[in-house]
C-alpha cells in the first residue's frame, strides 16, 4: 500500500490565486517525519520543510504554509498568491523512525501557474 | 562548490555499454542515496550508504552496482541495461544522527536513456 498519497496529479491555477496541495500519509510508527520537496523543471528536488510527528503546529514561511493534522494523517501545503515561479512538481515524503533511512515519497503533484 | 553535484547530467547508452554515474556532496553529510525517478511513479530508493557502508539495497537488479569510496562520493556503475532503465537518477545526501532522520538534499540528477 502507498504510504504517501498525493491524490492531485496535476493542478493549474491563475497567477495570484491560492492553491493547496494535499498529502495523506500512512504509518503505524509514533515517531515519524514529514517533508515537502519542490522539483522545478531543472530536475533537482529542493527541500522545503520538515515536520516531526510531535509538532502539530502549523508553519508559515512567506507565501508558503503547511497544515499538519495527525487526526486525518494529512500534511497539506498551501501557496498563497501563486506566482509563475511556483510552477513545479511538489513531492510529499514520510520517514519513519522504525524503518531506518527509508524515505517514502508520494507520486507528486504537478502545479502549473498560468500568468 | 556547494550542495550535491552529479555528472553527467545526460547520458545515452546502448544496452551493451558500461558507464558510471558520479555524485559528490559538499555538505559534510554521513549518508548518501541513489533514487530512480520514472514518469508517473514515486521516487524509488535504490541504495543507501551510511558511513560508507551500504545499509539498503531495495531489490535492485545486479546490472546496477553502487560504490561509495568515501563519505563525499557515490558512484552508480551501469552495465547491460535495459530500455526500461531509462529514467532520471537522483543522488541525495543527509546527516543521520541518533534516532533522527534529517532532510535529504538532492543533486540535479542524471537523465539516462538506454537505447
Amino acid at each position: 500500500a502507498q504510504k504517501v498519497t498525493q491524490a492531485q496529479t496535476e493542478i493549474s491555477v491563475v497567477e495570484k490565486e491560492d492553491v493547496t496541495l494535499d498529502c495523506v500519509y500512512e504509518t503505524r510508527d509514533t515517531t515519524y517525519y514529514l517533508f515537502w520537496y519542490k522539483q522545478p523543471p531543472s530536475g533537482e528536488l529542493v527541500f522545503l520543510i520538515r515536520r516531526n510527528s510531535f509538532d502539530e503546529q502549523n508553519e508559515i514561511s512567506g507565501r508558503y504554509s503547511w497544515n499538519f493534522q495527525k487526526s486525518t494523517s494529512s500534511f497539506n501545503f498551501t501557496i498563497t498568491a501563486s506566482q509563475v515561479v511556483d510552477s513545479a512538481v511538489y513531492f510529499c515524503a514520510l520517514s519513519e523512525r522504525g524503518t531506518g533511512n527509508q524515505f517514502y515519497f508520494g507520486t507528486g503533484t504537478s502545479l502549473t501557474v498560468i500568468p | 562548490e556547494t550542495g550535491v553535484t552529479q555528472t553527467p547530467r545526460h547520458l545515452v547508452m546502448g544496452m551493451t555499454n558500461k558507464k558510471s554515474l558520479k555524485c559528490e556532496q559538499h555538505l559534510g553529510h554521513n549518508a548518501m542515496y541513489w533514487y530512480k525517478q520514472s514518469a508517473k511513479k514515486p521516487l524509488e530508493l535504490m541504495f543507501v550508504y551510511s558511513l560508507e557502508e551500504r545499509v539498503e539495497n531495495n531489490s535492485v537488479p545486479s546490472r546496477f552496482s553502487p560504490e561509495c569510496p568515501n563519505s563525499s562520493h557515490l558512484f552508480l556503475h551501469l552495465h547491460t541495461l535495459q530500455p526500461e532503465d531509462s529514467a532520471l537518477y537522483l543522488c541525495a545526501s543527509s546527516q543521520i544522527t541518533s534516532g533522527r532522520y534529517n532532510e535529504q538534499f538532492f543533486g540535479p540528477g542524471t537523465r539516462l536513456t538506454v537505447l
